[in-house]
């Protein structure tokens, strides 16, 4: 499996930009890379993904090295309420479905 | 709100018991995930049904089983619990099945095994 690698935790301020680093140097080249938000105990929250290219929608921007070895997630203007664990995976199963979830980056905007 | 729907919020049971957790997907997915959330495990991935046939196993229990219905709604089984079963257990689901689909999660059912 293509492991990821993020810090345990960061700290952002309010209304500043969060960039969110992971490492993926064993990505294969038909792996996404995905980002999730958990955010207290609630389900897992859909960030953003992408394969090759840089990728941005209302919540956030993915941008992928050239050799698509890390990735960087932003957070353009961060609210107190964006303060959750974030997750990069790059790696499913041999099925290609399921994700592998890390311990992921525990992000705390502060104020 | 990410439309996938779980029943019940919360479940608090004894030891040795069964319980049924109940998943709906978003409207016209057909593939459905379980996962499981332990304080000291993370999210871990359990099974996935597509289009009411089993298609993946992760790390489930024998004493857990889960289908899928012809109205593409999922139930997690867990039986003979113990008090390790006790976590948050998630369902996921998506529009097909393969590299590149996203997976939309619901709020979990938070089980306690006493």
């Amino acid at each position: 499996d293509a492991k990821t690698t993020q810090p345990t935790s960061m700290d952002c301020a309010e209304g500043r930009a969060a960039n969110l680093p992971c490492n993926h140097s064993t990505i294969s080249g038909n792996e996404y890379v995905y980002w999730y938000r958990q955010i207290h105990s609630q389900g897992p929250q859909y960030i953003i993904h992408g394969l090759k290219n840089n990728e941005t929608n209302e919540m956030a921007s993915l941008i992928i090295t050239e050799d698509r070895k890390s990735s960087t997630l932003i957070l353009p203007h961060a609210t107190l309420r964006d303060t959750a664990v974030y997750y990069c995976i790059v790696r499913v199963d041999n099925y290609g479905q399921n994700f592998v979830f890390g311990p992921g980056t525990r992000l705390s905007v502060l104020p | 709100d990410s439309g996938v729907t779980q029943t019940p919020k919360h479940l608090i049971t004894a030891t040795g018991q069964r319980v049924t957790l109940r998943c709906s997907p978003r409207s016209g997915d057909l593939s459905v995930y379980w996962y499981q959330q332990s304080l000291d495990q993370g999210l871990q991935f359990l099974i996935q049904y597509y289009n009411g046939e089993e298609r993946a196993k992760g790390n489930i229990l024998e004493r857990f089983s889960a289908q899928q219905f012809p109205d593409l709604h999922s139930e997690l089984n867990l039986s003979s619990l113990e008090l390790g079963d006790s976590a948050l257990y998630f369902c996921a689901s998506s529009a097909q099945t393969g590299l590149g689909e996203t997976q939309y999660f619901g709020p979990g059912t938070r089980l306690l095994v006493l």
